[in-house]
């Protein structure tokens, strides 16, 4: 069986300090690994991924995550973030092993960005 | 990447009612998935829908409740028949960026969702 924990429901950061959303995960065999964002009454949007190589995947908007094998995480990361990066973040999982047919999404960590 | 489009983005629906979701892709896709969002709460995968067959559904998901059309490669609805407050959720189409190989891998393009209040 495939999971994914977000263990922070909600993370503030001040505009342009350095933001962190946290992720790990459990897969039987290799991960594929996602970020996705959603902004209010929109729809989820694509980040990011880990398939496999760099461990430092970089995304849309200066995000990154970094996949790391033996912590089993697969954290977010901006250097420095703004307002406008407000928003609900998901990760997600899927075990490459194919036994899941389909993602399995963490409960989301509420991102607000202070002024 | 394609484009979905959803509709009605929201709705407010008496128990017991029926109501119909449309998404249209701007492309041809195979595999078209529904999800649903509970308040506070992550995605939730209910049926793969798939041209030419009957929706796969996952556990806890069933036919009656959910019914799934897809008359074409870029249409499908989801119903959620007899509803009750506790289907009240945002309910998302989404679809698979791109045709490479190795669909595991594959992102995933999403509507803007349908947000659904059952009083």
């Amino acid at each position: 069986a495939q999971s994914v924990a977000q263990p922070e429901d909600q993370v503030n950061v001040a505009e342009g300090n350095p933001l962190t959303v946290k992720c790990t995960y459990s897969v039987s065999g290799n991960p594929y690994l996602f970020w996705y964002v959603q902004y209010p009454n929109r729809g989820l949007q694509f980040l990011l991924k880990y398939i496999t190589g760099d461990n430092l995947v970089k995304g849309s908007y200066g995000f990154e995550a970094e996949f790391n094998k033996s912590q089993t995480s697969f954290h977010l990361k901006k250097p420095s973030a703004l307002v406008s990066d407000s928003a609900l973040y998901f990760c997600a999982v899927r075990d490459s092993s194919g036994s899941a047919r389909q993602l399995t999404f963490g409960s989301g960590t509420q991102l607000t960005v202070l002024p | 990447s394609a484009v979905i489009s959803q509709k009605p983005s929201r709705d407010i629906c008496q128990r017991g009612t029926s109501l119909t979701i449309q998404c249209q892709v701007d492309s041809q896709v195979t595999m078209m998935f529904w999800y649903r969002q509970q308040p506070g709460q992550s995605l939730t995968l209910i049926a793969t829908a798939n041209q030419g067959s009957e929706a796969t559904y996952e556990s806890g998901f069933v036919i009656d409740k959910f019914p799934i059309s897809r008359p074409n490669l870029t249409f499908s609805t989801l119903t959620v028949s007899n509803m009750s407050p506790e289907d009240s959720s945002i309910y998302l189409c989404s679809v698979r960026a791109g045709m490479t190989s190795g669909s595991g891998a594959n992102v995933l393009t999403f509507g803007a969702g349908s947000r659904l209040t059952v009083l």
